[in-house]
């Protein structure tokens, strides 16, 4: 069965850093592009980030591009999101997705705080 | 990165089609056949119901159907029943390696 479980969101004050995780499991994480997804309390899905299979190409969305970094061990199956400088406006559950496979998967996601 | 432009809300009978459109630009719907449709049911991950423009994943009902012309691509939901009734978002590559989402259409079933 294919698992992708996000871990560490929570609360944290504007200018802070966390680091998100996704575990992986049920299929080769090697071989896939990873992508994080977020989506605010009552609001639309956001595209944030994107790594290839080996970590060595990035794109970032403009809004988070030089505050938050993607990055993967395969063999570990992980996938991570460091995020810095955080602003209230980052608040929103973060999903990791193998966006646009066929067939796609998405974790149940891990809700970011960003407040004092 | 603007948002690709969905209507805020579409609406319809039981039976009826509905049709939900997605206009980006040049440099993303109009550009690439990289446009899919995902439909997210409140306190739900989003799911996929259409990769590629047209094509649908298996186990989606062929009620969903995609088509694209220009830098404006289209859902449409034939045979519209009560458990359509969710939000959907279209999603495209972009130029330069990222992806954008639409602003979202919420579909309620009269």
């Amino acid at each position: 069965e294919v698992q992708l479980v996000e871990s560490g969101g929570g609360l944290v004050q504007p200018g802070g850093s966390l680091r998100l995780s996704c575990a992986a499991s049920g299929f080769t994480f090697s071989n896939y592009w990873m992508h994080w997804v977020r989506q605010a309390p009552g609001k639309g899905l956001v595209w944030v980030s994107r790594i290839n299979s080996d970590g060595g190409n990035t794109n970032y969305a403009d809004s988070v591009k030089g505050r938050f970094t993607i990055s993967r061990d395969n063999a570990k199956n992980t996938l991570y999101l460091q995020m810095n400088s955080l602003r209230p406006e980052d608040t929103a559950v973060y999903y990791c997705v193998t966006l646009h496979y066929r067939p796609e998967y998405w974790g149940q996601g891990t809700l970011v705080t960003v407040s004092s | 990165q603007s948002a690709l432009t969905q209507p805020a809300s579409v609406s319809g009978s039981p039976g009826q089609s509905i049709t939900v459109s997605c206009t980006g630009t040049s440099s993303d719907v109009g550009g690439y056949d990289h446009v899919a449709w995902y439909q997210q049911h409140p306190g739900k991950a989003p799911k996929i119901i259409i990769y590629d423009v047209i094509d649908r994943p298996s186990g989606v009902s062929n009620r969903f159907s995609g088509s694209k012309s220009g830098n404006t691509a289209s859902l449409t939901i034939s045979g519209l029943q009560a458990e359509d009734e969710a939000d959907y978002y279209c999603n495209s590559y972009k130029t330069g390696g990222t992806y954008v989402f639409g602003t979202g259409t919420r579909v309620t079933v009269l």
